[in-house]
């Protein structure tokens, strides 16, 4: 069975950092692709990052290109998302998701979520 | 691509059929996804690629449209099935696009 199963969330000071990471198992980490998407009550759902199953190609949201990172340690079946430069309206439900294969089409499986909240 | 969802909310009964429209801004051919949700837990997938089931999902859900039009269906609708229901546009590389949702609500 599919899980995944992010951590770190929490509070943080506007201009702060934050990692969040994901632990995966059930499936062959290393040869999937994954996703950071997030969501607010107020915008929804808003995909965040993507990357590819070796780690090599990255892609990023506008609202976030710049200030965050994503990562995977395939060894490790672990995902990762640095944050940077936070700001108030980062603030969000944070879900890490598989997609069904090398491909970042569809999002197969979703974690339950970390919060992360951004406020002085 | 921007896509939008309709109604933004439904109320509708057990055993109802209800349809929720999803419009892209662009042609997208068939590279929409549908996802349902319930409070408090993350999304599920239901329909990839506009009308092909999602292994284990019931029958009563059917994705239908091409283009820019496209169309989730729910034949009767049982009492697990009130939740909030998204579309996601892909392309061969990111982004994902989502759109706004629909939440099934019971009459």
């Amino acid at each position: 069975e599919v899980q995944l199963v992010e951590s770190g969330g929490g509070l943080v000071q506007p201009g702060g950092s934050l990692r969040v990471s994901c632990a995966a198992s059930g499936f062959s980490f290393g040869t999937y692709a994954m996703s950071w998407v997030r969501q607010t009550p107020e915008k929804g759902l808003e995909w965040v990052a993507s990357i590819g199953h070796g780690g090599d190609h990255t892609y990023y949201g506008d609202s976030v290109k710049g200030r965050f990172t994503i990562s995977r340690d395939n060894s490790r079946s672990t995902l990762y998302l640095q944050m940077d430069s936070l700001r108030a309206d980062d603030t969000a439900v944070y879900y890490c998701a598989q997609h069904s294969g090398t491909d970042m089409i569809v999002l197969w499986s979703w974690g339950q979520g970390t919060l992360v909240i951004v406020s002085s | 691509i921007r896509l939008t969802q309709s109604p933004s909310s439904l109320s509708a009964s057990v055993g109802d059929k209800v349809s929720l429209t999803c419009q892209a801004s662009q042609y997208i051919t068939n590279f929409l996804n549908w996802y349902q949700q319930k409070p408090g837990k993350a999304p599920r997938l239901l329909i990839f690629d506009a009308s092909h089931l999602q292994t284990g999902v019931p029958s009563r859900f059917s994705g239908s449209g091409s283009g820019t039009d496209f169309t989730l269906t729910i034949t009767g609708l049982q009492p697990e099935d009130f939740a909030t229901y998204f579309c996601q546009h892909y392309d061969y590389v990111p982004p994902l696009t989502f759109g706004g949702g629909t939440k099934v609500e019971i009459k």
